[in-house]
């Protein structure tokens, strides 16, 4: 079962923008990780964000994660059209490695 | 330090066949976890293997199986496959806990 939803499902912005794609989840967690993938291939890794963290930075990759709110934000900054994919986030909870995806952000980046 | 590698990266079988998969995690990693991805379902957790040993599992049929061995490879077997089992199927190795590292993915088609 999904952990929750991502907003929105679908984004499309011009290069240069920033983009702003939204998770919300349900239970509480270990920590909150973001992954793109590109047309059904793999999933990779962007960056991890723990309970105890509320912003993390990587890059172009702006992160924020409200716990009281259960909610996590991926900032994308001067987007380009490599960009251009699904972005999932995931959460880790209890012991081991199960992760819980949302239901993914498509976003489109136009030259 | 190599990747994720999933063997296949594509099969087609028929209903009622079984099939193998295959996924050596990076070195190091002895935390191997595998997922199915479907347009309907979204990322599902099948199950996860630590020191070749079942630590976590979703929520799937018994037909779908899977096993680590003492190199941390693992492998996944879905017996009497169904038309609904065609998916992208994504193994990820992680340390004990921690940021998930995924494959290519294989693409199973059941016709």
């Amino acid at each position: 079962s999904q952990q929750g939803e991502e907003d929105p499902q679908a984004l499309s912005i011009q290069e240069g923008e920033n983009a702003t794609m939204n998770c919300s989840y349900k239970t509480s967690i270990n920590n909150l990780q973001w992954y793109r993938q590109n047309s059904g291939r793999g999933l990779v890794h962007l960056i991890l964000i723990r309970s105890n963290e509320r912003e993390k930075h990587s890059g172009r990759l702006r992160v924020t994660l409200d716990t009281s709110k259960k909610s996590s934000s991926l900032l994308i900054t001067a987007s380009r059209a490599a960009d251009t994919a699904s972005y999932f986030c995931a959460t880790l909870t209890g012991g081991g490695n199960k992760l819980t995806f949302g239901t993914g952000t498509q976003l489109k980046v136009e030259l | 330090k190599a990747g994720v590698t999933q063997t296949p990266r594509y099969l087609i079988k028929t209903r009622g066949q079984q099939v193998t998969l295959s996924c050596s995690p990076i070195s190091g990693h002895r935390s191997v976890s595998w997922y199915q991805q479907t347009p309907g379902q979204g990322l599902q957790f099948l199950f996860e293997y630590f020191s070749e040993t079942q630590r976590n599992k979703g929520n799937f049929p018994g037909r779908f199986s899977g096993r680590q061995f003492s190199n941390s490879r693992s492998e996944m077997n879905v017996s009497t496959l169904e038309l609904g089992d065609s998916a992208l199927y994504l193994c990820a190795s992680s340390l004990s806990t921690g940021s998930a590292f995924f494959g290519q993915g294989t693409r199973l088609t059941v016709v």
